[in-house]
């Protein structure tokens, strides 16, 4: 069965700087894509940014962007300039079905 | 857009009552899920539909029914309500298993 870690229950960085959250994940399967949501307050999920697993080239999205090895199952986001409107939970869910437990992401302005 | 929009926002059900969660969406997606989030937890499937009249088991099936009559509608069906099913379920679609899944507000249950 497929399993996703997050092992940080909690991150906090200053405004402006950079952070990266983490996420391991174990499947068998060699074709699969993963995902980085991002849950604020409002509860809403909301997508930050997906990874096809055959793809080398990592995916970016504006400030965000990922560190995908695909060897050592390791899926990490990567946040630059960090801004107060990115204080949220980011949860890493391996295709749509399974989630990890969640990193915490709190701004220090 | 309404996207995917779920029905009601909140609830409180007593231990053994039944109830269903109505969700429905109007971006033609093949693949609808419900999910389950506790406190200070990631999401959890529930049930999940490939299409109408497919519907699959997750990974904490137990205590819920689902039905996909339609593209659009994805109902959860809880039956005998127990404490235990006291969380904030989740409605989602996706065009498919890889793209982007849309996910509804959400809805606070409690069992009391």
């Amino acid at each position: 069965a497929q399993t996703v870690t997050q092992s940080q229950p909690e991150m906090s960085v200053q405004e402006a700087e950079t952070v990266t959250l983490s996420c391991t994940y174990d499947t068998s399967e060699s074709d699969y894509y993963l995902f980085w949501y991002k849950q604020p307050p409002s509860r809403q999920m909301i997508l930050v940014i997906r990874q096809e697993a055959y793809k080398q080239q990592n995916a970016t999205e504006n400030r965000f962007s990922v560190n995908f090895q695909k060897a050592a199952k390791s899926f990490s986001l990567k946040i630059s300039d960090s801004q107060l409107g990115d204080a949220a939970m980011y949860f890493c869910a391996y295709k749509g079905s399974v989630w990890g437990a969640g990193t915490k992401l709190i701004i220090k302005p | 857009n309404a996207g995917v929009t779920q029905t009601p926002k909140f609830r409180i059900l007593k231990i053994g009552q039944s109830m269903t969660l109505q969700c429905t969406q109007d971006m033609n997606h093949n693949y609808m899920y419900w999910y389950r989030q506790d406190p200070g937890m990631g999401l959890k499937l529930i049930y999940y539909s490939v299409g109408a009249g497919i519907t699959d088991k997750g990974e904490v099936p137990n205590g819920y029914n689902v039905s996909r009559s339609t593209t659009e509608d994805f109902p959860l069906r809880l039956e005998l309500a127990a404490p235990s099913q006291t969380s904030v379920y989740f409605c989602a679609s996706s065009y498919s298993g890889h793209t982007e899944a849309f996910f509804g507000q959400g809805t606070r249950l409690t069992v009391v």
